[in-house]
């Protein structure tokens, strides 16, 4: 079974661009939840989609969203980017149900914004 | 947020030998799991140990939950030099929402 792909694998944008990472699933998964990891503040939670809502969101701000779609595919949006929303951002899948929940992440997205 | 602190922050060991890693969690849980980062890379699920068990093995790993201390332990015996990487922990909030600590850094020299 194919693992959780994500695209691109990195990214240079500028201060104030928008970006958008792709990230697809383990077949048959359908919860998506997406992390971005920095040096400073670890790994943190952006937001949990599942069957095309948004289940849970982190504390961020508005600029960052995301969506889901029907084959469970998920996207993740940046806008107006700031130098400090340079860092891996991680997806990662789960059946969701039953419990526990285990979830697979993929290899993350490096975003470097100059 | 973070959940909690791993403790230590860095390792470095001679290969063979044992590593041992503390997590501190803040709040109830269900279960408890640790996971695995190859520089800066994906991370790989290791074990989950629920919170009505105390002790856990899988493999080379020894993961133990103490509840009333909001604290678990994972032990890699007779470590290897692939076994370098960052280490988490992590427990599960509403959803699939994941709290990670901060984790350990472990270098195994051969």
């Amino acid at each position: 079974k194919a693992g959780v792909t994500q695209t691109p694998r990195y990214l240079i944008k500028t201060r104030g661009q928008q970006v958008t990472l792709s990230c697809s699933p383990i077949s048959g998964h359908r919860s998506v939840s997406w992390y971005q990891q920095t040096p400073g503040q670890g790994l943190q939670f952006l937001f949990e989609y599942f069957s095309e809502t948004q289940r849970n969101k982190g504390n961020f701000p508005g600029r960052f969203s995301g969506r889901q779609f029907s084959n469970s595919r998920s996207e993740m949006n940046v806008s107006t980017l700031e130098l400090g929303d340079s860092a891996l951002y991680l997806c990662a899948s789960s059946l969701a149900v039953p419990p526990p929940y285990e979830q697979y992440f993929g290899p993350g997205t490096r975003l470097t914004v100059t | 947020s973070q959940q909690g602190e791993e403790d230590p922050q860095a390792l470095s060991i001679q290969e063979g030998e044992n590593a041992t890693m503390n997590c501190s969690y803040k709040t109830s849980i269900n279960n408890l799991q640790w996971y695995r980062q190859n520089s800066g890379r994906g991370l790989v699920h290791l074990i989950l140990i629920r919170s009505n068990e105390r002790e856990k093995h899988s493999g080379r790993l020894r993961v133990t939950l103490d509840t009333s201390k909001k604290s678990s332990s994972l032990l890699i015996t007779a470590s290897r030099a692939a076994d370098t990487a960052s280490y988490f922990c992590a427990t599960k909030e509403y959803g699939n929402k994941l709290v990670f600590g901060a984790g350990t850094i472990l270098r195994v020299k051969s």
